[in-house]
């Protein structure tokens, strides 16, 4: 079945260490988004890519990077730069058929900065 | 001001209880989803309307374009719905796919 894989499922990590989420799609998306939450906030966009080696900063884009070398993958870095990096983050696809756009989730990656 | 307002921000009923969650939004859109969100995080999409109505077993979704609202309904509710429900839209214009999230409304469901 096509899907969005992120993993891990939850992270822990040690204050000032990068760490690197992973997102894959088999959905043949030309579209990724990476979204943070906090708690009592909506998503946040934190960078896009429409294309293969292209990305954009989205509203929150400080203290972390993208990369997109394959169509299918559109790892997140999580920098020592990020200064509150304890949050949720779900990635997204999304694919344009005939002018309508559907967007694909996956089930998040939650990490913990301790 | 948040582009896209969801009320209520907390809503319990009792199971078999008619359920409707509110969205309203400032912008022109080209489509609005209802996004449901379970305890582990994961997110699944449970519509995208651009207008009109739409209906999936016991959910129902309605926009009103020109009134930039959309309400999306829960007949006959069950514990299992309890969940947050987010309502989110592509901005008319912008990047396909980039979506404005509201804050969603966390819906408990009593047996």
């Amino acid at each position: 079945d096509g899907g969005i894989t992120q993993s891990p499922k939850y992270l822990f990590r040690k204050e000032g260490q990068n760490v690197t989420l992973s997102c894959e799609q088999n959905l043949n998306h030309d579209a990724m988004y990476w979204y943070r939450q906090d708690p009592g906030q909506g998503l946040r966009l934190i960078y896009y890519s429409q294309i293969v080696n292209d990305f954009q900063k989205g509203d929150i884009a400080e203290g972390y990077s993208v990369s997109r070398e394959k169509k299918e993958s559109f790892p997140l870095t999580v920098t020592s730069a990020q200064k509150n990096p304890t949050a949720f983050y779900l990635c997204a696809s999304s694919t344009r058929d005939r002018g309508r756009t559907e967007a694909f989730f996956g089930q998040g990656t939650r990490l913990t900065v301790v | 001001k948040n582009e896209v307002e969801q009320s209520p921000q907390n809503l319990t009923a009792q199971e078999g209880e008619f359920i409707t969650i509110n969205c309203s939004y400032s912008v022109g859109i080209s489509a609005l989803h209802w996004l449901q969100q379970h305890p582990g995080g994961g997110i699944v999409s449970l519509f995208m309307l651009s207008s009109g109505k739409k209906k999936h077993g016991r959910l129902i979704a309605t926009i009103n374009i020109q009134e930039k609202h959309s309400s999306l309904h829960i007949t006959a509710s069950h514990p299992r719905d309890s969940a947050v429900y987010i309502c989110a839209f592509n901005a008319g214009g912008t990047s396909y796919g980039k979506l404005t999230f509201g804050q969603g409304t966390i819906l408990t469901v009593h047996p």
